[in-house]
């Protein structure tokens, strides 16, 4: 799977959008992005993946480049619980493996 | 529809026991994977199991560490001879059977201490 790098923290306003981006400039092309969140000692949760085209669902949009080589992810109104380690995980459709890295920490303030 | 379960959420165990970790999948699920994440670091995929059957168990340590899926009941990790280098949160996921393998969902958690 491509290795994948993101910020290591950011902060957002609460109320604002928060747009989180991820470079995975040797994807390839059958391997999706995906993003899962960690909330504070729980288990991580699923947001949204995709593999070329923008995806949008409740939670947030992922946005890829048109080179895939690079993603943000956004939550729309950030809230205090929106509060997490964001990972940004990219993996090939039969590879069950999930890698997870350092993620990036996102504190979103009143 | 109830997410992946998970029990007990803690447990403490004093070095040479048993520690005993079981996960329900989401209802309608047939693979589930456990991950290990020890402090301060990332999660670290250990097994992955279909019922009855484990199909890659590449990042399970080679010695203490089992794991089950059974028939009928919950899949379970057991460790055996606990050390504190075992105290971490293990993670259970599922995904359903056939499609769309690829997006795990997972539980809360056990978090292990190791006295």
């Amino acid at each position: 799977d491509a290795k994948t790098t993101q910020p290591t923290s950011m902060d957002c306003a609460e109320g604002r959008a928060a747009n989180l981006p991820c470079n995975h400039s040797t994807i390839s092309g059958n391997e999706y992005v995906y993003w899962y969140r960690q909330i504070h000692s729980q288990g991580p949760q699923y947001i949204i993946h995709g593999l070329k085209n923008n995806e949008t669902n409740e939670m947030a949009s992922l946005i890829i480049t048109e080179d895939r080589k690079s993603s943000t992810l956004i939550l729309p109104h950030a809230t205090l619980r929106d509060t997490a380690v964001y990972y940004c995980i990219a993996k090939i459709s039969n590879d069950y493996k999930l890698s997870f890295g350092a993620g990036t920490t996102v504190t979103v303030r009143a | 529809n109830a997410g992946v379960m998970q029990n007990p959420r803690h447990l403490v165990r004093r070095r040479g026991q048993e520690a005993r970790l079981r996960c329900s999948p989401m209802k309608g699920h047939s693979h589930v994977y456990w991950y290990r994440q020890l402090p301060e670091e990332g999660l670290k995929f250990m097994v992955y199991l279909q019922k009855e059957n484990i199909i890659d168990e590449s990042g399970m340590p080679k010695e203490r560490f089992s794991a089950e899926f059974p028939k009928e009941g919950p899949s379970i990790l057991r460790i055996q001879q606990v050390v504190r280098g075992d105290s971490a949160a293990y993670f259970c996921a599922s995904s359903p059977p056939g499609q769309d393998t690829d997006t795990q969902y997972f539980g809360p958690g056990t978090r292990l201490t190791v006295l």
